[in-house]
């Protein structure tokens, strides 16, 4: 079936440093979209990206991701990190013919020290 | 942005006792999901809905029901709580734009269950 894998549970950063969280993926199906949740401390999960077109660079909020299909990668990326940047962070995948389900990875903690 | 509660907030059931956890959207998304969170294991699903009176299991629903009677509302019921099932339950809502498979998903401020 379908995995979404982020080989990383904590990412400890100096402020003013640049990040990358790393998400690769796996599914059988070629028409599919990816995301990236942001969750703060005591706070729901929300969107931070989207995106489903290979090789395109999607930014907001200062991070940004680009969808490699070659490479089953959809890593999020930002150049320099704030002290705000610290939170619990999901990539996403949706792929499911006919379905709406997400499914996530296991998250991985950023935390900025600093 | 959508908006979406859950009541209650905190809750401590004892074993073998029956838990409702419920949800509100009120901003008419027909899609509408129940997860649980642990460390380690990120976001699983549990159910979902398509709509008012359609329930679906998602990847772990063993232990658990759910109810959508309106377009607004989607309960999670546990009929025998377990100690297994202390976790933080969060629900969400999508409004299926970007078409079926970029359906974003707005999440409820999540329920604490404490099952002892």
């Amino acid at each position: 079936g379908d995995s979404v894998t982020q080989t990383e549970g904590l990412v400890t950063v100096t402020e003013g440093l640049p990040v990358m969280l790393n998400c690769t993926y796996q599914t059988a199906y070629s028409d599919v979209a990816f995301f990236w949740y942001v969750q703060y401390l005591n706070e729901a999960p929300k969107l931070l990206l989207r995106s489903s077109t290979d090789n395109k660079r999607t930014e907001h909020q200062g991070f940004h991701a680009t969808l490699h299909k070659s490479s089953s990668s959809f890593h999020l990326q930002k150049s320099s990190v704030q002290l705000s940047d610290s939170a619990l962070y999901y990539c996403a995948l949706s792929a499911s013919s006919g379905s709406w389900q997400l499914i996530f990875g296991s998250g991985t903690q950023l935390t900025v020290m600093p | 942005e959508a908006a979406v509660t859950q009541s209650p907030r905190n809750k401590v059931a004892v074993t073998g006792g029956k838990v409702t956890l419920s949800c509100n959207q009120t901003n008419n998304h027909n899609n509408m999901y129940w997860y649980r969170q642990d460390t380690g294991h990120g976001l699983r699903l549990i159910h979902y809905s398509y709509g008012a009176g359609s329930t679906e299991k998602g990847d772990i629903p063993d232990g658990y029901k759910a109810s959508r009677p309106s377009q607004e509302n989607f309960s999670l019921i546990l009929e025998l709580a377990t100690p297994s099932q202390t976790s933080v339950y969060f629900c969400a809502s999508g409004d299926g734009t970007g078409g079926a498979r970029q359906d974003t998903q707005y999440f409820g401020p999540g329920t604490r269950l404490l099952v002892l």
